[in-house]
């Protein structure tokens, strides 16, 4: 089983639509949650973190079920520019032999396009 | 904000060449560096963790002797791919951490290394 897991899509979707994408994660033991956007051949960036009592920055909302080991991420009022593929990532407890510190995993990611 | 530089951008060579890549953090200094490598039409995967000043961790599955990573400074990491084959072909990419054994802090990616080894 994958350690981080998402709905590849693609999802397509016009201008103005609501969308959400999940993510599922394997470790009880991680310790913090981040979506991220990657435009095609670009580097990953940071799209926003999430939190247990769930966070909103503008379109985007998240939500974090640790019971479920659940993620998701909500985008209201798509934009073209939304077109990207979205990767939900986690990252384990820190321990004390510091190999974990900082270590991302990133599930394999969800493509969505956003057409006019 | 924090920027990082990768440097090349883009690498074709020829099978047996040995490829250095950099990663610079521009404006802060980097305790940790993470090596990721992205296969097409999959995701990041990490490869080897490098901390300032040690030696790097690498992942399961990744060869040290294959992938030298050296982090000499607080703001440069490299990635030396040895002898390297049409299968080490790939996106290459960096990310710098500010904080050692604080997780929950975003990481900065570098722009990222397209290695093409004909």
């Amino acid at each position: 089983r994958k350690e981080v897991e998402q709905d590849p899509g693609p999802f397509n979707v016009p201008e103005g639509a609501t969308v959400a994408f999940n993510c599922t994660y394997s470790n009880s033991a991680s310790q913090s949650f981040f979506w991220y956007r990657q435009d095609c051949r670009k580097e990953p960036k940071l799209l926003m973190s999430v939190y247990s009592s769930g966070n909103e920055d503008g379109r985007f909302t998240a939500q974090l079920n640790r019971a479920s080991q659940y993620i998701s991420l909500l985008i209201r009022d798509s934009k073209l520019s939304d077109s990207a593929t979205y990767l939900c990532v986690v990252s384990p407890r820190s321990n004390a032999g510091g190999t974990s510190y900082g270590k991302l995993t990133f599930g394999q990611g969800t493509i969505l396009t956003v057409h006019p | 904000g924090a920027v990082v530089s990768q440097h090349p951008s883009r690498v074709i060579c020829k099978s047996g060449t040995s490829v250095k890549i950099e990663c610079r953090s521009l404006d802060f200094q980097a305790t940790t560096m993470f090596w990721y490598r992205q296969f097409p039409k999959q995701s990041l995967m990490l490869m080897a963790t490098s901390n300032e000043g040690s030696k790097a961790t690498y992942e399961q599955g990744v060869e040290k002797d294959k992938f030298l990573i050296n982090h000499a400074s607080l703001t440069l990491s490299t990635l030396t791919v040895t002898s390297a084959h049409p299968e080490d072909s790939s996106f290459y990419i960096c990310s710098a951490s500010r904080y050692r054994g604080i997780s929950n802090q975003p990481q900065h990616f570098g722009d990222g290394t397209r290695l093409s080894i004909l």
